[in-house]
């Protein structure tokens, strides 16, 4: 029980599909976060939410569409990929968004075909 | 210049020896330093972190911060195969508030 649970963990979808992605913690945090982890690369953040307001979006293209309906759910919603936006994607949560560790979702490792 | 750079790896220690990982920061605002451990397939766990220059011991692992260097590393005493893993460096600048920049990882190998 990591704290921070996500679904699915695997998802494969077309360009043209529309899915999305679900994270929930039982931590108790305030803070929430959608992180892209590629191949050979460092651990890109995407989103930040703190108590269901987005306090960041770090220029990420808008077929990735974020949704905090409260402070233990995020969700990402995904439509018209491309290739390239296959990656593992974490969702993260901590206590506040301030000068706070971080505590992982397994994540969902998603393959655009 | 990377913001969180470390050396990719592979790097091979023997069952037993130290493991030694380094990482180099840019920015001198740099308050926060953490160190995760990432398993293939797996997600980041968090193994220890570090806001005072010095050393801070937490069983076999100890990480060692120099702020005037921009340094941070992380040792690992009497390294296990189970220590195989990714090793991320990470940094927190305290005005970006929610901006956690992690390095690529340094991928470590503990042979029995």
């Amino acid at each position: 029980e990591t704290g921070v649970t996500q679904t699915p963990r695997h998802l494969v979808m077309g360009m043209t599909n529309k899915k999305s992605l679900k994270c929930e913690q039982h931590l108790g945090h305030n803070a929430m976060y959608w992180y892209k982890q590629s191949a050979k690369k460092p651990l890109e953040l995407m989103f930040v939410y703190s108590l269901e307001e987005r306090v960041e979006n770090n220029s990420v293209p808008s077929r990735f569409s974020p949704e905090c309906p409260n402070s233990s759910h995020l969700f990402l919603h995904l439509h018209t990929l491309q290739p390239e936006d296959s990656a593992l994607y974490l969702c993260a949560s901590s206590p506040d968004v301030y000068n706070s560790p971080l505590h992982f979702g397994n994540g969902t490792r998603l393959t655009v075909t | 210049q990377k913001e969180v750079e470390q050396n990719s790896g592979p790097l091979s220690v023997p069952e037993g020896a130290i493991a030694s990982l380094n990482c180099t920061y840019s920015d001198r605002g740099s308050q926060s330093f953490f160190w995760y451990r990432q398993y293939s397939g797996k997600s980041p766990e968090l193994i220890m972190f570090i806001y005072s220059n010095g050393d801070k011991e937490d069983g076999r692992f100890t990480a060692q911060l120099n702020k005037a260097s921009q340094y941070v590393s992380l040792l690992i005493r009497d390294s296990q195969p189970s220590d195989s893993a990714t090793y991320l460096c990470a940094t927190l600048l305290f005005t970006s508030g929610s901006r956690l920049t992690f390095g690529e990882g340094t991928q470590l190998t503990v042979n029995p």
